[in-house]
């Protein structure tokens, strides 16, 4: 079974600063989607990345970009010069393809809050 | 853009009472799921469909129930309410998967409910 663990309950770094937030895998698998997602306070939860597994290159969206360690299964977030709108709940989560997960579920792992100062 | 609602931010209800909870999608999807958010348990899935009418259960589905009639619309029941369920019900949806694609799921904004 796939599994998704988020290492780091709870993060507070300063504004402007950089932030990295951890997460691993677990798969046999070698063809797969990661995503982060984030749930700010009392707001809904939007995508933040996404990564697909048989691109080496790492995926980045304006400030925010990822560690894509294949061989370590590891799927790291890195949030450059922070703002305060970056305070949420950040989830890291795996699906496998339709071609092997029939049901489409996404794993995710339990969250890190993370909490950005003035 | 997609967009997920959820019929209640916050929701009360008593011990025992049957409580509905609604979401309706706009954007087609097939599959849509419930989840439910604990501070430290992260989301756990309790039911998904992935076509109207049909339902799988998920990782706790114990004192739940589904039902899908319509595509856009899915709803969890909380047969008999207990205090336990007192948590954040997230409702999502997502466009079935060609073979190597990999859309992400959207979320409504979640529902509160209270049991007392």
């Amino acid at each position: 079974a796939q599994t998704v663990t988020q290492s780091q309950p709870e993060m507070s770094v300063q504004e402007a600063e950089t932030v990295t937030l951890s997460c691993t895998y677990d798969t046999s698998e070698s063809n797969y989607y990661l995503f982060w997602y984030k749930q700010p306070p009392s707001r809904q939860m939007i995508l933040v990345i996404r990564q697909e597994a048989y691109k080496q290159q790492n995926a980045t969206e304006n400030r925010f970009s990822v560690n894509f360690q294949k061989a370590a299964k590891s799927f790291s977030l890195k949030i450059s010069d922070s703002q305060l709108g970056d305070t949420a709940m950040y989830f890291c989560a795996f699906v496998l393809p339709r071609s092997v997960n029939r049901d489409d579920k996404i794993i995710f792992g339990k969250g890190t809050r993370l909490h950005i100062l003035p | 853009d997609v967009k997920v609602t959820q019929s209640s931010r916050y929701l009360v209800k008593r011990t025992g009472e049957k409580v509905f909870l609604e979401c309706v999608q706009d954007m087609d999807h097939e599959n849509m799921f419930w989840y439910r958010q604990d501070p430290g348990l992260g989301l756990r899935l309790i039911y998904f469909s992935y076509d109207v009418k049909m339902k799988e259960k998920g990782d706790i589905p114990e004192g739940y129930s589904v039902s899908r009639e319509k595509k856009e619309r899915f709803s969890l029941i909380l047969e008999s309410a207990s205090t336990n369920q007192t948590s954040m019900y997230l409702c999502a949806s997502r466009p079935r998967q060609g073979r190597y694609s990999n859309q992400p799921q959207h979320f409504g904004d979640g529902t509160r409910l209270s049991i007392l």
